[in-house]
């Protein structure tokens, strides 16, 4: 039962451009929600998270947005930078999974020159 | 503060066999989850332990076990392995208080079954 969701598998992007990530959930009790960030050969690192009762939330060129009513969330990147090139992993936790993370598949993203 | 440390950092078995991994936590952080990744799937989850309890299980099969010792290192075993137990594994830690859900994961184990 995949709660989290992202539909796209890669992510191609200029150098200096805006990197989009989308991601929709299924399970409206999840309340908190976080980007990882994953390099090969290494365990994901935190990126940014934001809250159920927020919108948005920034940190230096990361933004997430959250859109509740459609249960979609997104991460922008701007702007993309060749060391950006990683799997992006988006995760949701909440009371209802007793806060245990659920992952959605990854979006590999590739900044290009 | 050192980080979350795994070992082994790779592992090597025959289907049948049986293997241990190992996880440290962040100093101070008492809770450690493990997940296991495979190529397409993500991190599925695998369970969670809390002050030296299981405390939360994904669905996977009795095979794969886990326990938390009192200075909250873990180990993860997994039984009689199937080819399909071929994955990177891995752990993460975090505190229990307040509203703080990070994770912060280890290196991962990369488990290969032949």
């Amino acid at each position: 039962d995949q709660q989290v969701k992202q539909n796209s598998p890669s992510l191609s992007v200029q150098e200096g451009r805006i990197s989009i990530l989308n991601c929709d959930y299924t399970n409206s009790m999840f309340d908190y929600f976080l980007w990882y960030k994953k390099y090969p050969a290494e365990g994901p690192t935190f990126l940014i998270s934001i809250s159920s009762i927020k919108d948005k939330n920034e940190d230096g060129r990361f933004t997430v947005f959250l859109n509740k009513s459609a249960k979609h969330l997104s991460l922008h990147i701007v702007p993309s930078q060749p060391g950006d090139s990683a799997v992006y992993f988006c995760a949701a936790t909440g009371l209802a999974n007793d806060y245990k993370l659920s992952f959605g598949a990854g979006t590999t993203v590739t900044v290009r020159a | 503060k050192a980080g979350v440390t795994q070992t082994p950092r790779y592992l090597i078995k025959t289907r049948g066999q049986q293997v241990t991994l190992s996880c440290s936590p962040i100093s101070g952080h008492r809770s450690v989850s493990w997940y296991q990744q495979t190529p397409g799937q993500g991190l599925q989850f695998l369970f969670e332990y809390f002050s030296e309890t299981q405390r939360n299980k994904g669905n996977f099969p009795g095979r794969f076990s886990g326990r938390q010792f009192s200075n909250s290192r873990s180990e993860m075993n997994v039984s009689t392995l199937e080819l399909g137990d071929s994955a990177l594994y891995l752990c993460a830690s975090r505190v229990t208080s307040g509203r703080n859900y990070e994770q912060f994961f280890g290196p991962g184990t990369r488990l290969t079954v032949l």
